[in-house]
């Protein structure tokens, strides 16, 4: 089966750091990709890793490590508005579906 | 440029009527991918679809369940004689013809079944 594990929740306040990580098990690895999520719209693509390593976009960074099938997904100087669900995503092979974890909601509060 | 476009976005059906719904790529998008969300759950996959191709169907129910992505027109999503399990939001994501790693996704329909 797939499996992808990450925490169901995570409480922050503005300013600080905040890592989820993520665990997969998958039958076949191409690449993980983080989705944000507000109030149920649309997940909106944050960053996507395909080699082992640190990828930066703004305040957010992703990382990989293929050998311990895990990744985590860092927000930094969080603001209120980062309070969302997050989920991290695999691709098995290269554009094929997504499989999805359950998503971890972040609270920031003041 | 207009992202990806779901409509309706919400719909309530009484069961064992169709629901149909509708999710137009974004521009120069060829691939298209169906999931289906329950509160407080991750997206599960459905389908993939390429125009007039189904790709991959592995995530969607054998019975009452189909999808098609013609050649001209939206992707459409049909659920026959529906039952209360699939009330859920249903989000429709596409990406370009190179296979990117990147699904965007639409708002979702959010469908209720009484």
């Amino acid at each position: 089966g797939q499996s992808l594990e990450q925490p169901s929740e995570v409480t922050a306040v503005e300013g600080a750091i905040v890592q989820i990580n993520c665990t997969y098990q998958t039958s076949g690895f191409y690449g993980l990709s983080w989705y944000q999520q507000h109030d149920g719209g649309a997940p909106t693509f944050l960053s996507y890793n395909g080699l082992d390593g640190l990828e930066e976009t703004g305040r957010f960074s992703s990382f990989l490590s293929r050998s311990d099938s895990y990744g985590y997904l860092l927000l930094q100087e969080l603001q209120m508005k980062d309070s969302a669900s997050y989920f991290c995503a695999v691709y098995r092979q290269a554009g094929t579906a997504l499989i999805f974890g359950k998503g971890t909601t972040l609270s920031v509060s003041s | 440029n207009a992202g990806v476009m779901q409509n309706p976005r919400h719909l309530v059906r009484r069961r064992g009527q169709e629901a149909r719904l509708r999710c137009s790529p974004m521009k120069g998008h060829s691939h298209v991918y169906w999931y289906r969300q329950l509160p407080e759950e991750g997206l599960k996959f459905m389908v993939y679809l390429q125009k007039e191709n189904i790709i991959d169907e592995s995530g969607m129910p054998k019975e009452r369940f189909s999808a098609e992505f013609p050649k001209e027109g939206p992707s459409i999503l049909r659920i026959q004689q529906v039952v209360r399990g699939d009330s859920a939001a249903y989000f429709c994501a596409s990406s370009p013809p190179s296979g990117t790693e990147t699904q965007y996704f639409g708002p979702g329909t959010r469908l209720l079944v009484l």
